[in-house]
């Protein structure tokens, strides 16, 4: 039963460089979100997918894009890493259950942009 | 934007002893979560209260919704070791098609021996 799984687990980057941060759930949920998390600032929502083909802006949009490639998978982007993207990114899933929305949370990817 | 703050940020207790954590909002949620993270690890779900004034228990944890539904807290008693980690709480609103999570800042809890 594995849940949320993000890969890579560690990455550095240069600055200008771009990579994709991977994420897939096997619990059949509508709704993913990307986190990022930076000491003594909790999770800040960069994007989140309602369900398969939609995608909204959270709180820290800029500088990511984000792909809801199908049910499963929702990919991460980030086209020309900055080090102020130095944070650890998490994704999550839930269904959408108004008063009962349980977020699963992957185990994080830690990004060093450099 | 809804903001969550939690106080306090970091606390440092011997075991044994009770401590509270708060957590804030000018915002009123649909349900307010407590999640537990453990180093190198996604946060978890502890509890999620649902009405203004409810109060939960599970096991040493005790948690309650203000009665407008814009703060909560998180009591524990005699606590352990094995409670050491990062604490956050979350509201949950409704966009009309997502339930999206509004975490707080987080506090970071160290219980020694």
């Amino acid at each position: 039963n594995a849940g949320v799984t993000q890969t890579p687990k560690f990455q550095v980057l240069k600055t200008g460089q771009s990579m994709t941060l991977q994420c897939a759930q096997d619990m059949n949920h509508n709704s993913m979100y990307w986190y990022r998390q930076d000491p003594g600032m909790g999770l800040r929502l960069i994007y989140y997918s309602a369900s398969e083909g939609t995608t909204d802006k959270g709180e820290v949009p800029n500088g990511y894009n984000v792909s809801r490639l199908n049910k499963r998978e929702f990919s991460l982007r980030l086209e020309s890493a900055a080090p102020s993207q130095t944070s650890v990114y998490f994704c999550a899933s839930s269904d959408r259950v108004l008063g009962n929305t349980e977020a699963f949370f992957g185990q994080g990817t830690r990004l060093t942009v450099v | 934007t809804q903001l969550l703050e939690q106080s306090p940020q970091f606390l440092s207790i011997q075991e044994g002893e009770n401590l509270t954590v708060y957590c804030n909002s000018s915002s009123v949620f649909s349900s307010l979560q407590w999640y537990r993270q453990e180093p190198g690890e996604g946060p978890v779900l502890l509890v999620t209260v649902v009405t203004g004034g409810e109060v939960k228990k599970l096991k040493r944890l005790t948690f309650q919704f203000g009665d407008a539904r814009k703060d909560s807290s998180l009591h524990i008693t005699a606590a352990q070791p094995g409670d050491t980690g990062l604490y956050l709480c979350a509201g949950e609103w409704d966009t009309g098609t997502a339930s999206k999570l509004t975490f707080g800042t987080g506090t970071r809890l160290q219980v020694t021996l």
